[in-house]
Order: structure tokens, then sequence, then C-alpha cells
């Protein structure tokens, strides 16, 4: 089934621990993206990666670190987390950008 | 700067009474277009989208969006509305050559029986 998986689904953790969620794709698609979601705010882009080695900033990329090495795999890396990061986070990829994303089913971090 | 407008942020309608919900973005160019659905505890799911052609577009679940350019929306449609359409609903712009997506605020629909 092709699909964008994500991990954990939920992560509690504490201010400063370092954290990574694991994003997955297994489509081939050579972008791939992260977002933020948060009530009244819609979903933010933080960083996107249109192939391997090839990253670049979104609207609020400050805070996270980024990595994509394989076509595969683009993890998301919270260096120090603070509260306000906490948020619901979605990994997301397509083939192009005519065809639009293929969403993962979240990772909800809360930060305390 | 590209922005998506989402003006209703709730809509409540009956079942099997017709849906539009609104969305107005601001692009200079020819934007790629898209509306997501997103259940909750789910992640979004691509609904139908537009970048080209037939300002009428069809997608997934009976929904439909058009495209009119001189008013800068781009609004989703449903004739008869189910039950199982209760969601959030998330419009999107994606600027000429890049991957960064604009999304809206949403729109969350409750569905009466």
């Amino acid at each position: 089934e092709a699909q964008v998986t994500q991990n954990p689904r939920y992560l509690i953790t504490v201010t400063g621990k370092k954290l990574t969620v694991t994003c997955s794709q297994n489509m081939n698609h050579e972008y791939m993206s992260w977002y933020r979601q948060d009530p009244g705010l819609g979903l933010r882009q933080i960083y996107y990666s249109m192939n391997v080695e090839v990253t670049d900033k979104g609207d609020v990329p400050e805070g996270y670190k980024v990595s994509r090495k394989e076509k595969r795999n683009f993890p998301l890396i919270l260096e120090s987390p603070s509260p306000n990061q906490t948020s619901l986070y979605f990994c997301a990829s397509s083939q192009g950008q005519r065809g639009g994303y293929t969403f993962g089913s979240g990772t909800r971090l809360t930060v305390v | 700067a590209q922005s998506v407008t989402q003006p209703d942020i709730h809509i409540t309608v009956s079942e099997g009474a017709s849906l539009e919900l609104r969305c107005n973005y601001s692009y200079g160019a020819t934007p790629y277009l898209f509306w997501y659905v997103q259940s909750p505890g789910q992640g979004l799911q691509l609904l139908l989208k537009y970048f080209s052609g037939d300002t009428l577009v069809q997608g997934i679940k009976g929904f439909e969006a058009e495209f009119k350019r001189s008013q800068s929306s781009f609004n989703l449609r449903k004739p008869s509305v189910h039950w199982s359409d209760a969601a959030e609903y998330f419009c999107a712009v994606a600027a000429g050559g890049t991957y960064k997506y604009i999304f809206g605020t949403g729109t969350r629909l409750k569905v009466l029986a």
C-alpha cells in the first residue's frame, strides 16, 4: 500500500531533550515536506526537500532540523524542544507539484 | 506574497443538502490549487486539484470545485452531503516552481442527521 509512515504517533517529552520524528514513504517520491498544524493557524510548512541532500526552509523553520540522506526518509529533528513546539506534525510526499501531497497520519507532540 | 483565505471557520448543513465551501487566494500567476479533507485523528487526504484547463474539476467522494480567476476563488461544492462528510476541509495553493504550499486555516463541516 502506498503510504507515508510517521513515528511515533504520540510523544510527550520535556523541554530541552532532543528528539527525532521519523518519516518514510514507499512511493519513490522525490519531494517531501514537514508541516505543523495548530488550531486557528491551519498547516504551516517547516521544511521541504526536493530530492536527496536538497532541503530548504519553509515558513516556520526555527527550532527544527531535517536531513534527506535517502530518498524514502525525511526525519524531523528537534535539538532542544520548547513548549511552543507542542503541535500536531505531518510529513508529506509528492511525485510532482501538480500531484499534490500524500500525508502521513500525524505525530502529536507535547513538550512540557 | 501568496495567501489563502477560507472565510468560514464552521459550517453546519443538514444531510442531503448542498454544500459550498469558500476559498480565496492571492497569487500573481496561475496557481496550483488543492482541496484536502481531514477526518478526526487522521492525516489530510487530497480531494481534488487544479493547475490548468477546464475550470470545473471533479474529485473523489462526489466533490467538485470551480476555479474563477476573476474572483480569485476556488470554491468546493457537493450537491448532496452525507453524514460521513463531516470533517475539516483545507484549501491550499502551491507557489509556482516550488513546493511551498500555503494552506488556509480550514473550515470545519458539521452534518445534521
